[in-house]
């Protein structure tokens, strides 16, 4: 069964530092979504992507975050200088088409820990 | 003012005995609600979409339903492997699903 895959598993930064999330959505799906996930809290929405660019935010997703496709295949999250608060799990998720009729599938998540 | 609420926040079970989870929402115009299944440390795998009153979706012992204002997962005769966290979700907004904070289910042999 076709499956939404990510990279790293772990990711542990410095404050400051940049990091690049990756995921593979699944092959015939073209929407494509980040949520984040802080410990013991609610899974939060951050962006939606669709051809080639982002369709609706949240206001957690400032000018530190930014999304690319950057081939076929790979959907990446970056934070261009991470902080202690970005701690939290990251996860990609994707739909066959909008949400009003496709449900999303989930990824396994990167646990990003900002020291 | 949009909100997805569940409840209890947590529940024990012994094995074999059945309950209900419940969702209840505010939004106007509902587009589906979804529940996901989450294990510790894991990404929300999904269960369910219930897209109008009085709907309903079963999956081996889960069953969901739906009416105006919250949604029920029900669980019967339950096993220690459905212990996970439920969660449920409803879009606001065109694509971004907003979570509740989910019912941490523990099943006890």
């Amino acid at each position: 069964e076709p499956e939404v895959t990510q990279t790293p598993s772990h990711q542990v930064t410095q404050m400051g530092q940049e990091v690049i999330l990756r995921c593979v959505p699944i092959s015939n799906h073209l929407y494509f979504y980040w949520y984040r996930q802080i410990l013991g809290q609610k899974v939060e929405f951050l962006v939606s992507f669709y051809n080639n660019e982002i369709s609706e935010k949240s206001e957690i997703f400032d000018d530190q975050f930014s999304v690319e496709r950057p081939d076929g295949s790979n959907f990446t999250l970056k934070i261009r200088s991470t902080k202690l608060e970005d701690s939290a799990m990251y996860f990609c998720a994707s739909s066959r088409d909008r949400l009003i009729s496709y449900e999303q599938y989930f990824g396994p998540g990167t646990r990003l820990t900002v020291t | 003012e949009d909100q997805v609420t569940q409840s209890p926040e947590a529940l024990r079970l012994q094995e074999g005995e059945s309950s209900s989870l419940n969702c209840s929402y505010t939004v106007s115009g509902l587009r589906g609600l979804f529940w996901y299944r989450q294990d510790p440390g894991k990404g929300p795998e999904f269960l369910f979409t219930l897209y109008s009153a009085g709907e309903e979706k079963e999956k081996e012992r889960l069953k969901a339903t739906l009416t105006k204002k919250e949604s029920f997962l029900h669980i019967t005769a339950p096993k220690p492997e459905d212990s996970a966290t439920y969660l449920c979700a409803v879009p606001f907004g065109n694509e971004k699903l907003t979570f509740g904070t989910g019912t941490r289910l523990t099943i006890i042999p």
